[in-house]
């Protein structure tokens, strides 16, 4: 399974203001997924990441307020704009497990409270 | 769209008791997955399933991939400490690379 590196892991941030949430993996894959996990719910994923292309987002997430970047295939960037208290969540990082698996393998996500 | 449903919500057993929890949908499913999350940490794979009717074990972990193809169920035995998390089954989406996940089980050892 690949390694994936989260940075940063915790943030504590002003309400109005952005943060970049960076993830890197340890080898090249198609696709890298982001998921937000607010407190004590599921997994709910934000969008896809593809490379060379632009991210799809799932229902009820747009690009303004999750922009994400994904310059190659190893690295990814998920920012969350003029945040607000309901941004306060966990946000992971996700890969494929290649080869065609469904599987997925995960970051050790950022934990974001936004005050 | 499919989902998961999970059960129980939560679990409170005593250290050393078996542990039983089941993932259910109304649509079919032709993988089922397994992860457990630590508290501050991402979830992990524990179990991947493929085939319906399969039974795959990791250690002191079952799971069994239900005939219907629309249910799943995840046993621990004998229960330690470290088995303290939350555990999400999951599965992909029809037509699609991505997956659905259930709500949890939160398990809680008493020592």
């Amino acid at each position: 399974s690949a390694v994936i590196s989260q940075k940063p892991s915790r943030d504590i941030c002003q309400r109005g203001t952005s943060l970049t949430i960076q993830c890197q993996v340890d080898s090249q894959v198609t696709m890298m997924f982001w998921y937000r996990q607010q407190p004590g719910q599921s997994l709910t994923l934000i969008a896809t990441a593809n490379q060379g292309s632009e991210a799809t987002y799932e229902s009820g997430f747009v690009i303004d307020k999750f922009p994400i970047s994904r310059p190659n295939l190893t690295f990814s960037t998920l920012t969350v704009s003029n945040m607000s208290p309901e941004d306060s969540s966990i946000y992971l990082c996700s890969v494929e497990g290649g080869r065609g698996s469904t599987e997925a393998f995960f970051g050790q996500g950022t934990r974001l409270t936004v005050v | 769209g499919q989902q998961l449903n999970q059960s129980p919500q939560s679990m409170f057993i005593q250290e050393g008791e078996d542990v039983s929890m089941n993932c259910t949908s109304s649509s079919i499913f032709n993988t089922w997955l397994w992860y457990k999350q630590d508290p501050g940490e991402g979830p992990v794979l524990l179990i991947a399933l493929y085939k319906a009717g399969e039974l795959t074990s990791n250690g002191r972990l079952t799971a069994q991939f239900g005939i219907t193809r629309k249910d799943s169920f995840l046993n621990i035995s004998a229960s330690i400490p470290s088995d303290v998390g939350i555990y999400f089954c999951a599965g992909p989406v029809q037509g699609a690379q991505k997956l659905v996940f259930g709500q949890g089980t939160r398990l809680t050892i008493n020592p």
